[in-house]
C-alpha cells in the first residue's frame, strides 16, 4: 500500500459527459501528479500541483482541469468526454515539489471507460 | 530536453536465468534515476533509485541497477528471474525543468519470465 488513495477505482460513462477523479496523497506529501495511461501505452504526464499551486503542465487537454485543495487532496476533472479518453488515470505524490530526490508514490488508478 | 529511452518493448527470459532491462537517459546536470514496476491493473511500485554514490544500487524483490555515467545508462538487473517478475517496468529520471525538477518516464518494457 503506497498510501495514495484514488477514487473511484472504476468509472463507466458516455461520450459528452463530465467526470471527477479524486486523489488523496500520502500523509505529509505536498506534491500531487496526474498521469494518463492508455491501453498498452506509457505514462503521459498531465499536471502537477505543489501545496495548492499548479507547478507543471504536460500534455493535458483543454477539456481537462485539475486543482489541489487546502487539505492537499486533488481532483482531476474531465469534460466533454470522448471515446479516446478511456484510460487509466494515476495520481502520484511526493514530499517535495521540485528540488527533492525522493521517489513518487502512485495510487492504484482510476479506470475510466467512455462508451 | 530531458528524455528516457527503453530500447526494448519486450524482454523474454527463462525462469532462473539472469535478466536485464535496459534504460538510457539524457539530462542536463546530475541525474536522479528510478525504476518502477507495474503489475496488471495496478499502480506503479517503486523498486530502486540512484541519487549519488555507489554505481550499483540494490532495491526491492532482489532487483539491482547499475548506473553508468559514461554510457548514460541505468540498466535493471536480477541474478535469477522468477515467473512472478513478469510485469511492465518503467525507468524514470527526475530532471531539471523550469520549475525545478520533474519526473520523465520511459515508454516501459514488458518482461515475461517463462517457466
Amino acid at each position: 500500500d503506497s498510501g495514495v488513495t484514488q477514487t473511484p477505482k472504476h468509472l463507466i460513462t458516455a461520450t459528452g459527459q463530465r467526470v471527477t477523479l479524486r486523489c488523496s496523497p500520502r500523509s505529509g506529501d505536498l506534491s500531487v501528479y496526474w498521469y494518463q495511461q492508455s491501453l498498452d501505452q506509457g505514462l503521459q504526464f498531465l499536471i502537477q500541483y505543489y501545496n495548492g499551486e499548479e507547478r507543471a503542465k504536460g500534455n493535458i487537454l483543454e477539456r481537462f482541469s485539475a486543482q489541489q485543495f487546502p487539505d492537499l487532496h486533488s481532483e482531476l476533472n474531465l469534460s466533454s468526454l470522448e471515446l479516446g479518453d478511456s484510460a487509466l488515470y494515476f495520481c502520484a505524490s511526493s514530499v517535495a515539489g521540485g528540488f527533492g530526490t525522493g521517489e513518487l508514490f502512485f495510487g492504484e488508478g482510476s479506470r475510466l471507460t467512455v462508451l | 530536453a530531458q528524455s528516457v529511452a527503453q530500447p526494448e518493448d519486450q524482454v523474454n527470459v527463462a525462469e532462473g536465468n539472469p535478466l536485464t532491462v535496459k534504460c538510457t537517459y539524457s539530462v542536463s546536470g546530475n541525474p536522479y534515476l528510478f525504476w518502477y514496476v507495474q503489475y496488471p491493473n495496478r499502480g506503479l511500485q517503486f523498486l530502486l533509485k540512484y541519487i549519488t554514490g555507489d554505481n550499483l544500487v540494490k532495491g526491492s524483490y532482489g532487483f539491482e541497477a547499475e548506473f553508468n555515467k559514461s554510457q548514460t545508462s541505468f540498466h535493471l538487473k536480477k541474478p535469477s528471474a522468477l515467473v512472478s517478475d513478469s510485469a511492465l517496468y518503467f525507468c524514470a529520471v527526475r530532471a531539471l525543468d523550469n520549475y525545478g525538477q520533474n519526473f520523465v518516464f520511459g515508454p516501459g518494457t514488458r518482461l515475461s519470465v517463462l517457466p
